[in-house]
């Protein structure tokens, strides 16, 4: 069964760098997920897809600030130069044969 | 732009039905299959319904397997989803959202504001 494991908290200053981590289970380190912000009061927006080879596509309108990478069965997030409307929650999503798998989400803090 | 402009939701009883519609603009809507995605309250994101851009598969989540329906009018550029046997832990904001194009199932590229479905008696 596919699983996506996300931490559930993060917080970083204003102006600094963080990095988010979604891994895959066992057994399924090959797989691409996408990335997806929510802000608060608002419905998702997404950001990115991220292939295992750390190869990305952002979607429309997303600023170079957030960029994608991966490492063996994590995906990583990578948000530079903090804003304060980057204060929200990131969910990672895959999908395998007929469903659809998010990640628990977390929620990114701008101190 | 894309836009996705979900409506339909409100409150209903256990046991009762709601039809739930995304009305889509910006974008030629024929060409893309299309999704539903619930959160519940203060909960993460759970993944509904696809239905194929030209209608010939259709995928449910479990939980909502032999209750939920969902269907598309491509002339109308508007996607449904019809609820039936609704159950209390159904309540949840429901979000319409489009896969890109070519894909099949896979990941969403724009999403919808949501409506909001509560069941309670």
């Amino acid at each position: 069964q596919l699983v996506l494991t996300q931490s559930p908290s993060a917080s970083a200053s204003l102006g600094a760098s963080v990095r988010l981590t979604c891994t895959l289970n066992s057994g399924h380190s090959s797989y691409a997920i996408a990335w997806h912000q929510q802000q608060p009061g608002k419905g998702p927006r997404f950001l990115m897809k991220v292939n295992s080879d750390g190869s990305h596509n952002e979607g429309d309108g997303i600023p170079h600030r957030f960029s994608g990478s991966s490492s063996g069965a994590e995906r990583y997030l990578t948000i530079s130069r903090l804003q304060s409307d980057d204060e929200a929650d990131y969910f990672c999503q895959t999908w395998v044969n007929d469903i659809v798998i998010f990640g628990g989400g977390t929620k990114v803090t701008v101190l | 732009e894309v836009q996705l402009v979900e409506s339909g939701g409100g409150l209903v009883q256990p046991g009762g039905s709601l039809r739930l519609s995304c009305v889509a603009t910006g974008f030629r809507f024929s060409d893309y299959s299309m999704n539903w995605v619930r959160q519940a309250p203060g909960k993460g994101l759970e993944w509904v319904a696809y239905i194929s851009f030209g209608r010939t598969t259709e995928n449910y989540a479990d939980s909502v397997k032999g209750r939920f329906t969902v269907s598309r009018d491509n002339a109308k550029n508007s996607v449904h989803l019809q609820m039936h046997s609704l159950r209390v832990e159904d309540t949840a904001l429901y979000f319409c959202a489009r896969t890109p194009y070519g894909s099949s199932l896979s990941f969403f590229d724009y999403w919808g504001q949501g409506t909001l479905v509560a069941v309670s008696s």
